[in-house]
């Protein structure tokens, strides 16, 4: 068991650049989440998908951001034409789809645009 | 609306003191789960423990206990001894059954600084 992989771990970019990030989930979890933290705040949902299904998305996902999971292994969170108020810390969980069960968080990745 | 309300930003503790962190929560599905992460600095979310809407007893994880109070809607969180490492920001979090995405929302967090 390898845990949840993210990276890159830091980005930083200048406004109106693209940027994407990886996640690599636990390998026999079905459910992978993206969430967006800012400073001093708790997570805040983007979106999840089952296997390779994006099956929701929050109101917080504008048209710029979009999310894959091809294959239902890994993820990529992409981003266009950045703004400032993008960055945040971006976490990457899974899970096996358990009520009871826990979300296992990457270690995030941190964007700063400038 | 909020579903997770944590009132206290940040906390004081002197080590080897126990420590209480609050967490009141809302919802009108009959069926959930609450958590607590810790953050340390470095980023990275670390499950701690869990409680069920059902469960009759209070979770119990090491030094980690909650405090469940299903009438007052509350999951507070006592860590007993409180160790230098336990500096760090806390998250209580919900998972409501009848929302199949099995989510988490997150409370605002509560900064824990242990003193020695």
């Amino acid at each position: 068991d390898t845990g949840v992989s993210q990276n890159p771990r830091h980005k930083i970019t200048k406004r109106g650049q693209n940027v994407t990030f990886r996640c690599d989930p636990i390998s026999e979890h079905n459910r992978l989440y993206w969430y967006r933290q800012t400073l001093g705040q708790g997570p805040e949902f983007l979106t999840y998908f089952q296997n390779e299904a994006q099956l929701e998305k929050s109101r917080l996902l504008s048209d710029r951001f979009s999310a894959e999971r091809p294959k239902g292994s890994f993820s990529t969170l992409e981003i266009q034409r950045t703004e400032q108020g993008d960055s945040a810390m971006y976490l990457c969980a899974s899970s096996k789809g358990q009520l009871t069960g826990e979300l296992f968080f990457g270690e995030g990745s941190r964007l700063t645009v400038l | 609306a909020q579903k997770i309300t944590q009132t206290q930003p940040g906390m004081f503790v002197q080590e080897k003191e126990a420590v209480t962190l609050d967490c009141t929560y809302d919802t009108s599905d009959p069926s959930y789960g609450l958590f607590w992460y810790k953050q340390p600095s470095s980023g990275e979310m670390i499950f701690l423990i869990y409680q069920g809407s059902y469960d009759q007893q209070n979770a119990t994880e090491g030094r980690y206990s909650l405090n469940f109070q299903k009438a007052r809607k509350s999951a507070n969180l006592v860590i007993s001894a409180s160790q230098l490492g336990d500096s760090a920001m806390y998250f209580c979090a919900m998972r409501e059954a009848r929302s199949n995405d099995y989510k988490l929302s997150f409370g605002a967090g509560t900064t824990v600084t242990v003193r020695a």
